[in-house]
């Protein structure tokens, strides 16, 4: 079954220190896969996906992230953590090609520290 | 992002009553989703709907209906409400032949006593 695994339950990072978020996927065929972000009371927005083309991606807010293929992951990075970067963070794949549905990670919960 | 709207926001029942959920999008995407959300499970589908005509159960949908009232409207029912209902519930939507992501929903805070 096609799925996607985030391994780590909570990131601390200081202000300022680079953010890598864990994400591996499962799959068969070619993966499409996305991030989101939320933050409290709201719902989900999204970052940014890898369909094909280059492994790595750039997303919103100053997020990219690296496709390797090799190692099944797409983990979500920033170069410098901001302390409004602190919320949860979900990986998603595409598990079917028709109807576009979506299988989430648990989710994992980032805490910038000032 | 107020493209895609759910009502209410909060909400607290009893066991056994009938609950709507409403979701509207003024986005003019044509495919519409509902979602749990449950802390340490993320998100899994409960229904999803390419058109009006067109209603697709996902992977959770025991003891939850829904209807497609028209492309913009969405709207998530559980008949006879469950403690284990207790979750965070959104909607998505999305314009179908496209790459073009999910866009959510602020979300439903249902809890059910």
């Amino acid at each position: 079954a096609q799925s996607v695994a985030q391994p780590e339950d909570q990131v601390n990072v200081a202000e300022g220190n680079p953010l890598t978020v864990k994400c591996t996927y499962s799959v068969s065929g070619n993966p499409y896969l996305f991030w989101y972000v939320q933050y409290p009371n709201r719902g989900l927005q999204f970052l940014l996906k890898y369909i094909t083309g280059d492994n790595l991606v750039k997303g919103s807010y100053g997020f990219e992230a690296e496709f390797n293929k090799s190692q099944t992951s797409f983990h979500l990075k920033k170069p410098s953590a901001l302390v409004s970067d602190s919320a949860l963070y979900f990986c998603a794949v595409r598990v079917s090609y028709g109807n576009n549905r979506l299988a989430f990670g648990k989710g994992n919960q980032v805490v910038v520290i000032p | 992002d107020a493209d895609v709207t759910q009502t209410p926001r909060n909400r607290i029942t009893k066991t056994g009553k009938r609950i709507m959920l409403e979701c509207s999008q003024t986005k003019g995407h044509d495919r519409m989703y509902w979602y749990r959300q449950d802390p340490g499970l993320g998100l899994r589908l409960i229904y999803y709907s390419f058109d009006v005509k067109d209603i697709n159960k996902g992977e959770i949908s025991d003891g939850y209906s829904v209807s497609r009232q028209a492309q913009a409207k969405f709207s998530l029912s559980l008949e006879s409400a469950i403690p284990n209902q207790t979750a965070l519930y959104f909607c998505a939507t999305r314009m179908g032949r496209t790459n073009q992501p999910q866009h959510f929903g602020d979300g439903t805070r249902l809890s059910i006593l």
